[in-house]
């Protein structure tokens, strides 16, 4: 099993571009999550998708889109970017049921 | 809504002494309270984890505690080695069953 994957590692946008990190995980979890995480913080939960088909907000939602394409896949979209979403952006999957969360390697952000 | 204060932010030890970590939290009705260590550059990682229905939960030279009645939990890690450093999170289960984060720990273990 590969577990959680993420595209792409790194990434340089300008400000006002747009673009999708895309998150796939092998586990059959129910559950997926997109976080970002800023230097000297923790964790802040962008959406998460509780089953196929469902999508919430979570902390830190402005400026962010998704989409759970199915139950393997759930993207993360960016429509105009600016230099505040510079960031590393995490994607977790879970169980259905189970709170242990499993985390992809990170995706680094740079809007200038 | 829940809220996580962890400290202290960083933390200095000699290897082979002990290391703890302290996390509060807001809201009684929480029952689960995972740590996670991230190394430099990777991903967050589960350590381990406590539910409300016990007080203290061991694995290896890794340790929480859970105090339920004064809202807080605290990570042990006893004789550290230097594959020990790393930042270290605690989070809690909030009642729509999402983890809220700690700030982190940055553990140094001084050779």
């Amino acid at each position: 099993n590969a577990g959680v994957t993420q595209t792409p590692k790194f990434q340089v946008l300008k400000t006002g571009q747009s673009m999708t990190l895309q998150c796939a995980q092998d586990m059959n979890h129910n559950s997926m999550y997109w976080y970002r995480q800023d230097p000297g913080m923790g964790l802040r939960l962008i959406y998460y998708s509780a089953s196929e088909g469902t999508t919430d907000k979570g902390e830190v939602p402005n400026g962010y889109n998704v989409s759970r394409l199915n139950k393997r896949e759930f993207s993360l979209r960016l429509e105009s970017a600016a230099p505040s979403q510079t960031s590393v952006y995490f994607c977790a999957s879970s169980p259905q049921g189970q709170e242990t969360q499993y985390f992809g390697p990170g995706t680094r952000l740079l809007v200038l | 809504g829940e809220n996580v204060e962890q400290h202290p932010s960083t933390l200095s030890v000699q290897e082979g002494d002990s290391a703890v970590i302290k996390c509060t939290y807001s809201d009684s009705a929480s029952n689960y309270f995972p740590w996670y260590k991230q190394e430099l550059g990777k991903r967050p990682q589960l350590i381990i984890d406590i539910r409300s229905n016990v007080g203290e939960k061991k694995d290896q030279r890794i340790a929480v505690t859970l105090n339920k009645t004064a809202k807080h939990f605290s990570l042990h890690i006893t004789e550290t080695q230097p594959e020990d450093s790393a930042v270290y999170f605690c989070a809690v289960q909030d009642s729509n069953y999402q983890l809220i984060w700690g700030a982190g720990t940055k553990l140094i273990i001084k050779p």
